[in-house]
């Protein structure tokens, strides 16, 4: 059973829809990260955020993505306008600290079609 | 750039042998590197970690061995059990970033 709590576990889209999912992290874990793992298993690092400010984000997240952790509210992340290549499994973490262990929730599975 | 690599990418070993995974990586500033394991429609998780000031790690059937000069590492896994099929992924980190993950290693164990 994850300590970290991730919604829905499953995600439908068309292109340019939409698509909203919610973390609520590890309690006591003031560290939040955003992954993107795709159908070969690659982990994209897409956002982090520690105390609901962002520490690091990358460049993709600029345009069509966007996340928050508000204080005493989930986490989340939303694509503006979903493409097929946002097809994936997105899974939520969160740790102590930036360079420590990480606790993974279950992912959501966006499908884009 | 993948800075993070891991081989195999598939390995089947017999109940009771020791399976080992390989995982190197290319920035030298990288100085902690967990593992984790999968399963199908899971989450990662945690199952042993390592910082770069020590060479080995054990827990229970699982140790890291890691050679720092050559910038790789390895998990064993001793007497491996069915229940040990999953993929395992390494990941690397230095102080303040985001660790970076390998592609994994699907590991069979054979009854």
């Amino acid at each position: 059973n994850s300590k970290v709590i991730q919604t829905p576990r499953y995600l439908v889209k068309g292109q340019g829809q939409k698509a909203k999912m919610r973390c609520i992290p590890e309690k006591g874990h003031p560290v939040v990260f955003w992954y993107q793992q795709n159908k070969n298993n690659e982990f994209k690092f897409l956002i982090n955020f520690q105390n609901q400010e962002v520490l690091q984000q990358i460049d993709m997240t600029e345009k069509r993505f966007s996340a928050e952790c508000p204080s005493n509210s989930p986490c989340s992340l939303e694509i503006q306008s979903s493409e097929a290549g946002d097809s994936a499994l997105y899974l939520c973490a969160s740790s102590r600290q930036t360079n420590s262990d990480y606790t993974f929730g279950s992912g959501t599975r966006l499908l884009v079609i | 750039q993948q800075q993070v690599r891991q081989s195999p990418q598939s390995l089947t070993v017999w109940e009771g042998e020791t399976a080992i995974l390989n995982c190197s990586y290319e920035n030298s500033a990288f100085d902690y590197f967990p593992w984790y394991q999968q399963f199908p429609g899971e989450g990662p998780a945690l199952l042993i970690s390592i910082l770069s000031v020590s060479d080995k790690k054990e827990d229970g059937r699982f140790t890291i061995f890691f050679n720092k000069r050559e910038k790789k590492l390895s998990l064993h896994i001793a007497d491996s059990q069915p229940g040990d099929s999953a993929t395992y992924f390494c990941a690397a980190s230095e102080s303040g970033t985001y660790q970076r993950f390998g592609t994994g290693t699907k590991l069979q164990v054979v009854p």
